[in-house]
């Protein structure tokens, strides 16, 4: 496994276009994360999956992105309708539950840049 | 989720321990510290995470005082690779907590120089 792996890892868009990112998790593990990170802020969450289940999303998560995990393993987050205040970078996590090691491992990113 | 409090900056020798600190006297009995750090341009990756005792592992150490309100990280020979943005993170237990994630703040950017 070669950890958590997002498509693309750059994205540019014109204000009003829809898009729509991919995280594949690290395989075992039955939670996933997304997060929104600006220039100079640490990440701030969006929301989480327990395997298929949407458990927790945050009031940053306006009602123009939509997160999917649908057979609990690969996540799709869609924006749509895109405003420039949407460009940052979007960072997907994912760990696991029971035992021990239940760190979150995050992927590196997808870069996007509303113009 | 309860707050914590760290420098924005610090700097050190490489070669040189590093001691970051972190407040958290609003820490609940169930909360964990955790630690991550985030190279630029990567995603955050783990450092390490501690309930009441020390703890150590390969890439650092974690002293958590006794009444649980501070803890700090510890870098025991910093080197150019570990210049980063430090976050110190409270987690409820991830295997029976519901509060799963974590809540980054602004962190402590290190930097380490010749």
């Amino acid at each position: 496994d070669t950890g958590v792996s997002q498509d693309p890892r750059h994205k540019i868009t014109k204000r009003g276009q829809n898009v729509t990112f991919r995280c594949d998790p690290i395989s075992e593990h039955n939670r996933l994360y997304w997060y929104r990170q600006t220039l100079g802020q640490g990440p701030e969450f969006l929301t989480y999956f327990q395997n298929e289940a949407q458990l927790e999303k945050s009031r940053l998560l306006s009602d123009r992105f939509s997160a999917e995990r649908p057979k609990g393993s690969f996540s799709t987050l869609e924006i749509q309708r895109t405003e420039q205040g949407d460009s940052a970078m979007y960072l997907c996590a994912s760990s696991s539950t029971g035992g021990i090691n239940t760190e979150a491992f995050f992927g590196q990113g997808t870069r996007l840049t509303v113009v | 989720d309860a707050k914590t409090t760290q420098p924005n900056s610090m700097e050190s020798n490489e070669e040189e321990p590093v001691h970051l600190p972190c407040n958290h006297s609003t820490i609940s009995g169930t909360d964990y510290i955790h630690w991550y750090r985030q190279l630029p341009s990567q995603g955050p990756e783990y450092v390490i995470h501690g309930l009441t005792s020390n703890v150590n592992n390969r890439m650092a150490s974690l002293a958590i005082a006794e009444d649980r309100k501070s803890s700090t990280l510890i870098l025991h020979r910093a080197t150019l690779r570990d210049a980063a943005v430090y976050y110190c993170i409270l987690r409820d237990d991830p295997n029976t907590g519901t509060a799963s994630k974590l809540t980054f703040g602004t962190g402590t950017r290190l930097q380490v120089t010749l």
